[in-house]
């Protein structure tokens, strides 16, 4: 199973919004609405941001949205501020009843 | 308050076998799926495997990576998950994190800290 394909960074500044892509095929983010998004700070765990392509959990900003178009997942993150400053890994289950992640983007707020 | 705790890692040589622990509590552990990933340094999140709770079979899942050397197991009396590693490579070294997972929607939604895993001679 390969990765799904993610820019390696993105940014932008204080306020404004970003969008980061996530692309896999008919078998992966295509076939499931089963795509989830984490974000890692350095040294970090990774914590869940987005759930089932754009479900959010219960404690995350609603600044951060996720949304799907055919083989390509977003996540969208509204009004950038300093600690959104990390790296985001898209994942998604398979048809191989496997998952798959991303590479990760890294999100410079400048 | 909802907790896993990975133990286990250190130093291993080539072929040799290590196994890590997952320690929960603050959930009914035996409701959910239980998930492993691993990240190797500098480098991007690798999913491992995960286990599927008592109720649909205890099934397991793994990457291909890992599947025939890597075992997961769980014990639900204990609230606890393993990861049983065989025939280490220089390759499996990373962290590696546990997670409950929400295998309905196959999301990972609380981790632990992780634990070092290095494989060296």
């Amino acid at each position: 199973q390969s990765a799904l394909t993610q820019p390696a960074s993105v940014s932008g500044s204080p306020g404004q919004s970003i969008t980061i892509s996530c692309t896999g095929t008919s078998s992966d983010v295509g076939g499931y609405s089963y795509v989830s998004w984490y974000q890692q700070h350095p040294g970090k765990a990774p914590k869940l941001m987005i759930s089932d392509v754009s479900n959010r959990p219960s404690g995350v900003s609603n600044r951060f949205s996720g949304s799907k178009s055919g083989n390509t997942a977003s996540l969208t993150i509204s009004g950038l501020q300093a600690e959104d400053e990390a790296d985001y890994y898209c994942s998604s289950y398979t048809s191989s009843s496997t998952l798959v992640f991303g590479g990760g983007t890294k999100l410079t707020v400048l | 308050e909802v907790q896993l705790v990975e133990s286990g890692g250190g130093l291993v040589q080539p072929g040799r076998s290590l196994r890590l622990s997952c320690t929960t509590s603050g959930f009914t552990f035996g409701d959910y799926a239980m998930s492993w990933f691993r990240q190797a340094p500098g480098k991007g999140l690798e999913w491992v495997g995960f286990i599927r709770t008592k109720a649909y079979g205890g099934t397991t899942e793994y990457a291909a990576s890992v599947k025939g050397r890597f075992t997961i197991s769980r014990d639900d009396s204990k609230s606890i998950a393993y990861l049983q590693m065989n025939s280490l490579k220089t390759e499996d070294t990373a962290v590696y994190y546990c997670s409950r997972l929400l295998i309905v929607v196959v999301t990972a939604d609380i981790w632990g800290q992780g634990t070092m895993v290095t494989v060296s001679s």
